[in-house]
């Protein structure tokens, strides 16, 4: 069974750059039919779309944040990573791993979520 | 505020029905992109409960259904169980925000 789980430092400094990494176990990372994204949900907030990678390298990255955000994915560690950059206190959430189905356009596999808190 | 409506809460006995709506415009579900539900308990990750507007993926009890209908969808839950109070959120894709969008979500206590 796929399993997916996100990795990173819980506390970002203002101003500095929040880096996440999601290792996928259990299945292919190189898949046609799967693409690998990032989903935040502030607290006691919804869900927010961030960006997805396809394991060839192509990206999405929601429009609110693209000038802030780079997705990148390693085939040969099975993982895909996140940063974004000049953070705030806005960007304080819950930082979850998905697997997007592609031809669905849903997310069927989630990670457990890691939180990320931004403070000086 | 989120691009899809969707109701803060619901509640019901159990064993009644309840639904749960999701309600879009012209450039998310009522340009024909799916519904698709998510189910998530305090703490945990969301887990997918329907897609494509009304399939359910295997595991999920067929108690869950869901419908899309013009720029709105529903999820309907009968023969309420004290397990399924839980946070549910919709989910689709916007054609004008190049982005998958999701419901504010919608607390459901069973009573």
């Amino acid at each position: 069974q796929l399993q997916l789980q996100e990795s990173g430092p819980g506390l970002v400094k203002p101003s500095e750059t929040l880096s996440l990494t999601c290792t996928v176990s259990g299945g292919s990372i190189s898949s046609t039919t799967y693409s690998w994204g990032w989903i935040r949900q502030p607290p006691g907030k919804g869900l927010e779309c961030i960006g997805t990678i396809y394991y060839r390298g192509s990206t999405y990255y929601n429009p609110s944040l693209k000038s802030r955000v780079t997705i990148s994915v390693d085939t040969s560690k099975t993982q895909f990573s996140l940063n974004l950059s000049s953070v705030t206190a806005a960007d304080t959430a819950v930082y979850y791993c998905v697997r997007l189905f592609r031809p669905g356009n849903y997310m069927d596999v989630w990670g457990k979520g890691t939180t990320v808190t931004v403070s000086s | 505020q989120s691009v899809l409506t969707q109701p803060p809460s619901v509640s019901g006995a159990p064993g009644q029905r309840v639904t749960i709506s999701c309600t879009g415009s012209s450039s998310n579900i009522g340009a024909g992109f799916n519904v698709h539900w998510y189910q998530q308990f305090p703490g945990t990750a969301p887990r997918l409960l329907i897609h494509g507007n009304s399939f359910r993926p295997s595991g999920v009890p067929d108690r869950f259904s869901g419908s899309k209908s013009g720029t709105s969808a529903s999820l309907a839950i009968t023969g309420l169980q004290a397990e399924d109070e839980a946070d549910y959120f919709c989910q689709s894709y916007d054609n004008s925000l190049s982005t998958w969008v999701f419901g504010g979500g919608t607390k459901l206590t069973v009573l």
